[in-house]
């Protein structure tokens, strides 16, 4: 059963670029939420996708925007990168609702993340 | 706005010995605690608490809540080697999100 996927695990970008990371949740899963995590701090919600929907979302600027498709795949998109945008991007998948209940915080797994460097 | 703060941010300690990581809470209609372990890079689920005084366990490792006073303790006793990492609180009020600290970078020596 695998577990959650991301893509790709390292990336080099320079300022001003574009970047799309992608996430495959886990079997099962049809939630999927980002996080940034800076070096030396913990992972800040970006935002939550569930039926190709984006449902909730952080204190991050519209260059960061994102997709859910039919298969509960996801993708984030970065526009225009600065320098701060360098971190590990994770992504976390969860139960489906109806099966979640109080068990939506058990629910949570996250992937090994992508970590973007911009140069 | 919502706080998670964690104490101490480092720690090393002998292999063997126990230790307590703290972290407290300034949330707007809190629902649950989480404690994450982060070795290098994906955090895997330790506990959830959601109510005050009631201990989870899991082998050497413990927690729990003071919705009272607003904090959460994680305990390791008999530490080892491999409970290297980076500890996380998270907190999560209604809503999707969760809310992380910082983090305790814990470093256990043999």
């Amino acid at each position: 059963d695998a577990g959650v996927t991301q893509s790709p695990t390292h990336l080099i970008k320079t300022r001003g670029q574009q970047v799309t990371l992608r996430c495959s949740p886990k079997s099962g899963h049809d939630t999927v939420s980002w996080y940034q995590q800076a070096l030396g701090q913990g992972p800040q919600f970006i935002f939550q996708y569930y039926e190709e929907e984006e449902r909730q979302r952080g204190n991050f600027p519209d260059r960061f925007s994102g997709h859910q498709f039919p298969n509960y795949s996801s993708e984030l998109n970065v526009n225009a990168l600065l320098l701060g945008d360098s971190a590990l991007y994770l992504c976390a998948s969860s139960l489906p609702l109806t099966l979640r209940g109080r068990a939506m915080d058990y629910g949570y797994t996250f992937g090994s993340g992508t970590r973007l460097t911009v140069v | 706005e919502d706080k998670v703060v964690q104490s101490p941010l480092s720690l090393v300690v002998h292999e063997g010995d126990t230790v307590t990581l703290n972290c407290s809470y300034e949330v707007t209609n809190f629902r649950s605690l989480l404690w994450y372990k982060q070795e290098k890079k994906a955090p895997t689920f330790l506990f959830m608490l959601t109510s005050s005084g009631i201990e989870k366990k899991s082998g050497r490792l413990s927690s729990i809540l003071d919705k009272k006073e607003l904090f959460s303790i994680l305990n390791i006793t008999a530490t080892q080697t491999g409970d290297s990492a980076v500890y996380l609180c998270a907190v999560r009020a209604p809503g999707y999100a969760l809310n992380f600290g910082k983090g305790t970078s814990l470093l256990v020596t043999p």
